[in-house]
């Protein structure tokens, strides 16, 4: 079944220490991959997102992330973590194939420590 | 500045009620799409719509309706069938409906059962 994973239900990182967060998808082809970030109590604001080319991507608030075709994985990842990182963090994916359809994962929440 | 309003921000529905989430757009974006979010299962798909007068249903349909009379709106009904209509709904928008369009998310609302 298609499906997007995140293993990590929860992770906490002292500000300023590097993040990353896993996502894995089940998909026959590489699909659409999007991250997106969501504040407490608020709708979910874009990162970044990959279709083709270059495996890396930058996306806003200095976050990036790769996607390993290898691994039918997309990490998102952030140098230096900043208490206002705090959040929500969803892994995505819009498969190319079939009718239209965004699965999202069911989300990994980022706890930052002083 | 355009973006996407969703009201209220807090409901509260009575056994056997019928309420109405709205969501309305400025961004002149075709697609709208209605989101479940429960806690630890990310975002479900109820409704989705390509373009006015039309709609079609997503994963979780039942319980819900709705109806897309202007492009710009794009209101959700959780009726009296919906047996746990307790979460936190999101309204977005795309320019179009098409595999890898971005999401553009409202703030939310959050229905409780009394």
């Amino acid at each position: 079944a298609q499906s997007v994973t995140q293993p990590d239900i929860h992770i906490t990182v002292s500000e300023g220490a590097s993040l990353e967060l896993r996502c894995n998808y089940s998909y026959g082809a590489t699909p659409y991959l999007f991250w997106y970030v969501q504040s407490p109590g608020q709708g979910l604001q874009l990162l970044l997102k990959y279709f083709s080319g270059d495996t890396l991507v930058q996306g806003i608030k200095g976050f990036e992330a790769e996607f390993k075709r290898s691994q039918s994985s997309f990490n998102l990842r952030k140098p230096s973590v900043h208490w206002s990182d705090a959040a929500e963090y969803f892994c995505a994916v819009s498969p190319n194939t079939g009718g239209f359809k965004t699965i999202f994962g069911a989300g990994t929440r980022l706890f930052v420590k002083a | 500045d355009g973006g996407i309003t969703q009201s209220p921000k807090y409901l509260f529905r009575k056994e056997g009620q019928n309420v109405t989430l709205s969501c309305e757009q400025n961004l002149n974006h075709d697609a709208m799409y209605w989101y479940r979010q429960d806690p630890g299962q990310g975002l479900r798909l109820i409704y989705y719509s390509q373009i006015v007068n039309d709609f079609q249903k997503g994963d979780i349909a039942e319980g819900y309706s709705v109806s897309r009379e202007k492009k710009e709106s794009f209101p959700l009904t959780v009726t009296s069938a919906q047996k746990n209509p307790t979460a936190f709904y999101l309204c977005a928008s795309s320019i179009a409906n098409r595999r890898g369009e971005t999401q553009y998310f409202g703030p939310g609302t959050r229905l409780l059962v009394l």
